[in-house]
């Protein structure tokens, strides 16, 4: 198994731009999550999802979309980026029933 | 969702016990206490959890007061591969898993 798996690694953007930030799990998980990370800063929730169709916002979902079609699959959308969008972003996953986190090594982006 | 509070920082000389305390006090009787690790900029890494009763693996032993507003990780022996940030989490054992983390306290292992 890959486990939880995230792409880009590094993007840089210019204010106003848009991009799609990968997040694919091979364990079969339900429960997948979106994370950002400002510096020297812990982790805040942006989406999370329960289960394929069904998605919901956490703490600072403005200016990010997310679907989840399968259940492999958890895309994070940011439309019109912004310099405040500069963070680093973790996806996670859970099973059902399950206990432990498992999460992607992040997607550092900055929005120049 | 119960918050949590952790101190900011601790240090901990290597080969000594590093207490780490959290403090739950809104957690409700099915929730349970999670703890977490994040050495560096990886992503976080399941450390241990419980419910009521202490629990001990290969990585930690956690321990919750009885009347569980409070819980304390304990890493035994303490080494400089421990230096990371710490997050308490509290979280229902169904429904929606909504992990929220807080700050968490960040350990540094002294030589």
């Amino acid at each position: 198994n890959a486990g939880v798996t995230q792409t880009p690694k590094f993007r840089i953007l210019k204010i106003g731009q848009s991009m799609t930030l990968q997040c694919a799990q091979d364990m079969n998980h339900n429960y997948m999550y979106w994370y950002r990370q400002d510096p020297g800063m812990g982790l805040k929730l942006i989406y999370y999802s329960v289960g394929a169709g069904i998605t919901d916002k956490g703490e600072v979902p403005n200016g990010y979309n997310v679907s989840r079609s399968t259940t492999e699959d958890f895309p994070l959308r940011l439309e019109l980026a912004a310099p405040s969008q500069t963070s680093v972003y973790f996806c996670a996953s859970i099973p059902t029933g399950g206990t432990e986190a498992f999460f992607g090594q992040g997607t550092r982006l900055t929005v120049v | 969702d119960a918050k949590t509070t952790q101190p900011t920082s601790m240090d901990c000389a290597e080969g000594r016990a590093a207490n780490l305390p959290c403090n739950h006090s809104t957690i409700s009787g099915n929730e349970y206490v999670y703890w977490y690790r994040q050495i560096h900029s990886q992503g976080p890494q399941y450390i241990i959890h419980g419910l009521k009763n202490n629990e001990t693996n290969e990585m930690a032993s956690l321990i919750i007061t009885e009347d569980r507003k409070s819980s304390t990780l304990i890493l035994p022996h303490a080494t400089l591969r421990d230096t990371a940030v710490y997050y308490c989490i509290v979280r229902p054992p169904s429904g929606t898993y909504k992990y929220i983390f807080g700050t968490g306290t960040r350990l540094k292992v002294l030589a």
